[in-house]
């Protein structure tokens, strides 16, 4: 059975940085064709992806968000991690980690975490 | 970036019903997409990938079917665990998008 959980902050700042950890278990994220992909979804609005990292350390980055974002993995302790700087008011959301199998063109959002809501405010 | 498209934004239906939602992307993703359903408070479950493919424990009711631009995801008969919001995804190149969803609510 696959499980994923985020944890971080449910408060920063604006101009802070954003650390967010998704704990998993179940699958290894040395296996190929397994991902892990962090998406957001701002209070009462659509789903957004942001970044996905893969098996062999491939790391793909939404372009409008390129330059703030840092994905790593840890893979002998089962996380992912998350880094978000320059944090603004419209980064409100709840933030979900997600295993993926496949590769692009192909991939699927098989299990996600139960997501955390980050808010961004003074 | 591949804008994918959704309509209805929303729905009324009753249970029993067969309803349909429709996905468009902007440009060809083959069959490169995925329907997601979403329950208010939880997270996003996968329904079909692939286009048609229906992901493993999910109803036979719910079915997908199109490529190139044009998607459909049908619910046969509604029941009343499948009001909720209906999101496609394209995951034919990066970045991946989302639709703005389809939300399904009880008339």
């Amino acid at each position: 059975q696959i499980t994923l959980k985020e944890s971080g902050p449910t408060l920063v700042k604006p101009t802070q940085t954003l650390t967010l950890t998704c704990t998993f278990s179940g699958f290894s994220l040395n296996t190929r064709g397994v991902g892990v992909a962090w998406i957001r979804q701002p209070p009462g609005k659509a789903l957004e992806w942001l970044v996905h990292i893969y098996w062999d350390n491939d790391k793909r980055y939404s372009p409008s968000l390129k330059n703030r974002l840092t994905i790593t993995k840890d893979t002998s302790k089962n996380q992912v991690v998350l880094t978000m700087t320059n944090m603004d008011p419209v980064d409100t959301a709840t933030y979900y980690c997600a295993h993926s199998r496949g590769i692009v063109g192909d991939i699927m959002f098989d299990s996600w975490g139960q997501g955390t809501l980050v808010t961004v405010s003074s | 970036a591949i804008q994918m498209t959704q309509s209805p934004s929303s729905l009324s239906a009753s249970v029993g019903d067969r309803v349909t939602l429709t996905c468009r992307a902007s440009q060809d993703i083959r069959n490169g997409l995925g329907w997601y359903q979403q329950k208010p408070g939880k997270a996003p479950k996968l329904l079909i990938f692939a286009a048609s493919s229906l992901q493993s424990g999910v109803p036979s009711r719910f079915s997908g079917s199109g490529s190139g631009t044009d998607f459909t995801l049908t619910i046969s008969s509604l029941q009343p665990e499948d009001f909720a919001t209906y999101y496609c995804l394209q995951v034919y190149n990066y970045p991946c998008t989302f639709g703005q969803g389809t939300k399904l609510e009880i008339k």
